[in-house]
């Protein structure tokens, strides 16, 4: 059981390339999630995925797409990378939308944008 | 969704409790509080979640108010491997999915 696994670990981009970064859970969950963190943040929602064929809008969306796959499956676009975007990125899953099942998180993509 | 408030950092002696109080004074009746806690850049960690009862897991201990205004995590023997960010975090139930992760508290176990 891998749990939340996210590839690649580490990219360098350059202004205006674009990338999919992955994410993959194999504990059935119905939920999935992306966020940001940046240096001495908390971390920011992207988008999030209630149930799967679902996607919605989190705190910090512009500049991003998401796709969900399948139930298994979460990957998050960067269409024209901007300087802005570096940051580290982290997937995170959930059995379902009650408040009564935690978040597992994957260990992160470190995404630096030159 | 409840904003917390927590130190921006705290220390304590290795092999004593720490405890680290967090405040959600508007939390709603239908709003769990969540502990998690990120060692390094990994990905966060679950520790404990409770409603309104004190919890009590193989990690750590929730010890909320009966108010739910605040609550505290007790992590009781620290050891160096705690130190970590801890984040709290009231999640609610149903409807927006938004978790939201402050900047939490840097626990800093000293030897």
């Amino acid at each position: 059981n891998a749990g939340v696994t996210q590839t690649p670990k580490f990219q360098v981009l350059k202004t205006g390339q674009s990338m999919t970064l992955q994410c993959a859970q194999d504990m059935n969950h119905n939920s999935m999630y992306w966020y940001r963190q940046d240096p001495g943040m908390g971390l920011r929602l992207i988008y999030y995925s209630a149930s799967e064929g679902t996607t919605d809008k989190g705190e910090v969306p512009n500049g991003y797409n998401v796709s969900r796959l399948n139930k298994r499956e979460f990957s998050l676009r960067l269409e024209s990378a901007a300087p802005s975007q570096t940051s580290v990125y982290f997937c995170a899953s959930r059995v379902g939308t009650s408040g009564n099942n935690e978040q597992f998180f994957g260990p992160g993509t470190r995404l630096t944008v030159l | 969704d409840a904003k917390t408030t927590q130190p921006t950092s705290m220390d304590c002696a290795e092999g004593r409790a720490a405890n680290l109080p967090c405040n959600h004074s508007t939390i709603s009746g239908n709003e769990y509080v969540y502990w998690y806690r990120q060692i390094h850049s990994q990905g966060p960690q679950y520790i404990i979640h409770g409603l309104k009862n004190n919890e009590t897991n193989e990690m750590a201990s929730l010890i909320i108010t009966e108010d739910r205004k605040s609550s505290t995590l007790i992590l009781p023997h620290a050891t160096l491997r705690d130190t970590a960010v801890y984040y709290c975090i009231a999640f609610f139930s149903g409807g927006y999915q938004k978790v939201t992760f402050g900047t939490g508290t840097k626990l800093q176990v000293i030897p």
